[in-house]
């Protein structure tokens, strides 16, 4: 059984504020990493795919892996109220049965006040 | 445009009904997955399907059934043994070369009448 753990929240921060959300992951051989944006009622977005360890920014997005820790995040520079939603952490299963499906963790509720 | 389209968008069961929700991708993409989701709750695996005319079971298949007779299309069967199917349902597809995200329709939310 793959295990995908996030920070529980809910996480409420300031406009304007860093918002960071962490995600920890069981599968050692994990490659792959997503971030899914899911605003309320809606279908998750892709945000963010990282890969390799280290820093991945686009735009006010940054993912941050460390494989040795079994740790990604995403930190939300400059937070704006439209980015409050629920963050999805996926990673992608690398061995045998596992091959092609994404695990997923609960999900982070993000609120940005004005 | 090319994308995921899931229908209907609300769908109502009687009891004893099945129902069935449509997937369709103009993607070209290779593997198609069905999850749901509950109120709170992540997305759960119920099946999916890496190539045509083949699927696997997820962790919730029990009371679902799907077919993959062609690649743009991944149907999914909510028959009368899944006892408590109102959930929002998800599609998603992915392209067949590794470490490709899956991409998302706008789902189905299902009730019971």
């Amino acid at each position: 059984q793959k295990e995908v753990e996030q920070n529980s929240g809910p996480l409420s921060v300031p406009e304007g504020a860093i918002a960071s959300l962490n995600c920890t992951y069981s599968d050692r051989v994990s490659q792959s990493f997503f971030w899914y944006r899911q605003y309320s009622g809606k279908s998750p977005e892709l945000i963010m795919s990282i890969y390799s360890n280290g820093d991945k920014e686009d735009g006010r997005f940054t993912a941050q892996l460390n494989k040795a820790s079994q740790y990604v995040s995403l930190l939300i520079r400059d937070s704006q109220p439209s980015d409050s939603a629920t963050y999805l952490c996926a990673v992608k299963g690398d061995r045998g049965s596992t091959l092609g499906r994404l695990y997923f963790g609960r999900g982070t509720q993000l609120t940005v006040w004005p | 445009d090319g994308g995921i389209t899931q229908s209907p968008k609300y769908l109502f069961r009687k009891e004893g009904q099945n129902v069935t929700l449509s997937c369709e991708q103009n993607l070209n993409h290779d593997a198609m997955y069905w999850y749901r989701q509950d109120p709170g709750q992540g997305l759960r695996l119920i099946y999916y399907s890496q190539i045509v005319n083949d699927f696997q079971k997820g962790d919730i298949a029990e009371g679902y059934s799907v077919s993959r007779e062609k690649k743009e299309s991944f149907p999914l069967t909510v028959t009368s043994a899944q006892k408590n199917p109102t959930a929002f349902y998800l599609c998603a597809s992915r392209q067949g070369k590794e470490g490709q995200p899956q991409h998302f329709g706008d789902g189905t939310r299902l009730s019971i009448l």
